[in-house]
């Protein structure tokens, strides 16, 4: 079976510094792996993907991503946090066959203070 | 576009009532599917369709039926309402393909009394 950890419920940085959030992921098959974010009250929100190729991915507002297979890890990166990114963060994986049944992590809030 | 529209936004019933959440996407998505947000455990997805005429289950699809009759709507019935069911419920939509994202409705706040 899948699954998906994300280590930290909440992380906090303020305006200008790096954003770390953890991903690692547990799949008996190549993954397909994703990062959604949530800003209050909408829908999610796609920010990157990693399917095959380049295991560094680059998505929208800056964020990036690095697939690292010998490690199980999917970490968001971002080199200088903005008030904006303040949201909730969501790292999915799927198999890669068949219908997209995504395997959510639990979620990261992050706070972004001035 | 609209892209996914859900409806109602918000919604609270009473123990047993039955309802259903709409769900519409105007893209020319086949696949569609519901979700369950829940505090502290991410989404679970419910039930998804393929296509038209096709439905299946998810990973939490008790309490709940799902139809699709076209490829637009793909709305979500709660057959008698219990208080843990009481979630946020988002509808998405994707183009087929393992590796397609998907786009979310921005949801349902259900509170069952």
């Amino acid at each position: 079976a899948q699954s998906v950890t994300q280590l930290g419920s909440h992380v906090s940085v303020s305006e200008g510094a790096l954003v770390l959030l953890r991903c690692n992921y547990s799949s008996s098959v190549p993954p397909y792996l994703f990062w959604y974010v949530q800003y209050p009250n909408q829908g999610l929100q796609l920010l990157l993907k990693y399917t095959t190729g380049a295991t560094l991915v680059k998505g929208i507002n800056g964020f990036e991503a690095e697939f690292k297979k010998s490690e199980t890890s999917f970490h968001l990166t971002k080199p200088s946090a903005h008030m904006s990114d303040a949201a909730e963060y969501f790292c999915a994986v799927t198999k890669n066959t068949g219908f997209q049944k995504l395997v959510f992590g639990t979620g990261t809030r992050l706070l972004v203070s001035p | 576009n609209a892209g996914v529209t859900q409806t109602p936004k918000f919604q609270v019933l009473k123990t047993g009532q039955s309802m259903t959440l709409q769900c519409a996407q105007d893209m020319n998505h086949e696949y569609m599917s519901w979700y369950r947000q829940d505090p502290g455990m991410g989404l679970r997805l419910i039930h998804y369709s393929v296509g038209a005429g096709i439905t299946d289950q998810g990973e939490v699809p008790n309490g709940y039926n799902v139809s699709r009759s076209t490829t637009e709507d793909f709305p979500l019935r709660l057959l008698s309402a219990a208080p843990s069911q009481t979630s946020v419920y988002f509808c998405a939509s994707s183009e087929q393909g393992v590796n397609q994202p998907q786009h979310f409705g921005d949801g349902t706040r259900l509170s069952i009394l």
